[in-house]
């Protein structure tokens, strides 16, 4: 397909409430990212799928963060019983293999805001 | 622990003047530096990707440089144009096993008409 899409591009919730963020890669990539970006603050990194391996969970911030993905297509990054600090810009970005050697392609983002 | 950093934060400069943009990291051992643009309220679009065995890499009026024994990379921009006003971030691989980045805190450039 075309590039990284994501949905919804905007989502304001209410604290405490359960929200889930899609991220559709580029077709055939096999590497899913998730990151996070706070306002005024660098992107940080949050998980990452490659193939069928269990994904890498290091830089989620709490066990109120889970994501999944299905095969080698859509994930869905979903928060638990959001807080003001959840709100952010999450960017999802795939690239065709895995590892270090990859380019990555990133999605338009989602724009998350708890009230 | 790798630390990616751009200086500077910010930068001004008048339609058409040529100008290089800075990022430095603290471990040498990269496998690639990728410099991002980021549009205002948007996602990141991939410029250049420069592979730990290359100096340099070209794509239209955009040069990225990779010096990974003193830690530094430059993207040179030519002839710059009111279009190119965004944020410019740069990114290295956390580790050899993923591809992970640890991105620097960017740099926003305007460029004035």
């Amino acid at each position: 397909g075309a590039g990284v899409s994501q949905s919804p591009s905007n989502k304001v919730t209410e604290k405490g409430k359960d929200v889930e963020l899609r991220c559709d890669p580029i077709s055939g990539h096999t590497a899913l990212y998730w990151y996070r970006q706070r306002l005024g603050q660098g992107l940080e990194f949050l998980i990452y799928f490659q193939g069928n391996s269990a994904p890498d969970k290091s830089g989620l911030p709490s066990d109120r963060f889970s994501a999944e993905r299905t095969g080698e297509s859509v994930s869905t990054l979903t928060i638990q019983r959001t807080q003001q600090e959840d709100s952010a810009v999450y960017l999802c970005a795939s690239s065709s293999g895995s590892g270090t050697y990859n380019e990555q392609f990133f999605g338009p983002g989602t724009r998350l805001t708890v009230l | 622990k790798q630390e990616v950093t751009q200086i500077p934060a910010a930068l001004s400069v008048p339609e058409g003047e040529n100008l290089v943009l800075n990022c430095s990291f603290t471990d040498s051992a990269i496998y690639n530096l990728q410099w991002f643009r980021q549009d205002p309220g948007k996602g990141l679009t991939s410029l250049l990707l420069i592979q730990s065995s290359q100096r340099e890499q070209t794509s239209g009026r955009l040069n990225a440089s990779l010096d990974k024994s003193s830690g530094r990379s430059t993207l040179y921009i030519a002839a710059s144009q009111p279009g190119d006003s965004a944020t410019y971030l740069c990114a290295v691989p956390l580790s050899s096993n993923t591809g992970k980045l640890i991105f620097g805190q960017g740099t926003t450039l305007q460029v004035k008409p």
